[in-house]
């Protein structure tokens, strides 16, 4: 079984610049989540995707967007980086229902010059 | 709305002696709640959760919390530490019967160092 993959593992961009981010969601699930880890912080959500549909959204102003694809792996787009999205972004995956445990990936390290 | 507190930033310990983390919640509704650890250049894994039922939970490696309703906390317990448990552990809650996706609001997080 292949756990929740993420691409990719570091990342430098620049004020004003754009980024994707990639997830990989473990076998068997149809529900991503996005967060960000500031540092010494702990995640907050960002937003949620199940059935490629954004099914839920955390206080990120809209610059922060996302997909999901059908086979369930997701994207998050970073328009106009700020030095304050410099972060760890992990991704998570389960199935859907409130009570399954979402499996978090390693994380994209984003640092923003 | 609801918040987490971690009321410990750090917390050092010597091997094979106990440790408790602290975790209080505040929710005007009912929450799940859960326990991850996020080992240094690492993602989160679930250490244990609460849904119902018994208010002790245990985890496979010796830990265990216990839901205390009326003090609305979460507090994590080991009774002997290991080095190996060096980590970040965060405290985390959902909020039974809510829309809107299953977003886990966490709280700050306390550093366990193990030491000899």
């Amino acid at each position: 079984e292949t756990g929740v993959t993420q691409s990719p593992t570091h990342l430098i961009k620049t004020r004003g610049q754009q980024v994707t981010l990639r997830c990989s969601s473990q076998s068997g699930h149809n529900t991503v989540s996005w967060y960000q880890q500031a540092l010494g912080q702990g995640p907050q959500f960002i937003f949620q995707y199940y059935r490629e549909e954004e099914n839920g959204r955390g206080n990120f102003p809209p610059r922060f967007s996302g997909l999901q694809f059908p086979n369930y792996s997701s994207e998050l787009n970073v328009n106009a980086l700020e030095l304050d999205d410099s972060a760890l972004y992990l991704c998570a995956s389960s199935s859907v229902g409130t009570m399954d445990t979402q499996y978090f990936g390693p994380g994209t390290r984003l640092t923003v010059l | 709305a609801q918040s987490v507190t971690q009321l410990d930033s750090q917390v050092p310990v010597f091997e094979e002696a106990p440790v408790e983390l602290r975790c209080n919640y505040s929710s005007s509704v009912s929450v799940y709640l859960f326990w991850y650890v996020q080992y240094p250049n690492q993602g989160l894994q679930l250490l244990l959760k609460y849904l119902s039922g018994s208010t002790l939970v245990e985890s496979i490696n010796g830990f265990e919390a216990e839901f205390n309703k009326s003090q609305t906390s979460f507090h994590l317990r080991k009774p002997s530490v290991h080095i190996s448990d060096t980590a970040e552990y965060f405290c985390a809650v959902i909020l039974a019967g809510a829309g809107g996706g299953n977003k886990l609001t966490f709280g700050t997080g306390t550093q366990l160092k193990v030491e000899l």
